[in-house]
């Protein structure tokens, strides 16, 4: 059965400073994996997602994701943080064979201090 | 705007009660989703219908109960509420029967059971 772990539940940034978000999956196929947003709210926003293809993917307001499947990984990144880009951060898997759901992770809250 | 609409966004009940929650996909979406987020829980899949037919069944509880209706709105119904039950209820929408690409996420409906 396929899983993630988020490592950490909040991580606090200063404004420009690098985001570093944990997430380790399980999963005993090559999974698929997402990482969504939720702002204050709202519903959950599809960041990035990596379906098998290139294993660094690239999604929405600069952030990315590496796919190291030696390290069972995917950290999702942002090189210089904003104020907005505080919000929860979900990592998700789901199994290519038995994509009948996606099985999140328990949300990293980021923090932007000015 | 995701393109998923749920309503209503907020709703207090009392234990005992039934209340339905209603979900339009985006359109021409077939999938539909549902998912409890809880403080102690995270994110649960609840279930998912696909063009009107059960696909897949998550930690949905007996006391709930979802369909798919001809026009692919989906109503999720929950009776005999209890407080834990209390929580924020997403629905999801994709193209695709299997969870192999983006699912689209309404604001959800916060349901607190007092």
């Amino acid at each position: 059965a396929q899983s993630v772990t988020q490592l950490g539940s909040h991580v606090s940034v200063s404004e420009g400073a690098l985001v570093l978000l944990r997430c380790n999956y399980s999963s005993s196929v090559p999974p698929y994996l997402f990482w969504y947003v939720q702002y204050p709210n709202q519903g959950l926003q599809l960041l990035l997602k990596y379906t098998s293809a290139a294993t660094l993917v690239k999604g929405i307001n600069d952030f990315e994701a590496e796919f190291k499947k030696s390290e069972t990984s995917f950290h999702l990144t942002k090189p210089s943080a904003h104020m907005s880009d505080a919000a929860e951060y979900f990592c998700a898997v789901s199994d290519p064979f038995n994509t009948d759901k996606l099985i999140f992770g328990t949300g990293t809250r980021l923090q932007v201090f000015p | 705007d995701s393109g998923v609409t749920q309503t209503p966004k907020h709703l207090i009940t009392a234990t005992g009660q039934r209340v339905t929650l209603r979900c339009s996909p985006r359109s021409g979406d077939l999938s539909v989703y549902w998912y409890q987020q809880s403080l102690d829980q995270g994110l649960q899949f609840l279930i998912q219908y696909y063009n009107g037919e059960e696909r897949a069944k998550g930690n949905i509880l007996e006391r709930f109960s979802a369909q798919q209706f001809p026009d692919l709105h989906s109503e999720l119904n929950l009776s005999s509420l209890e407080l834990g039950d209390s929580a924020l209820y997403f629905c999801a929408s994709s193209p695709a029967e299997r969870m192999n690409t983006e699912a689209f996420f309404g604001q959800g409906t916060r349901l607190t059971v007092v």
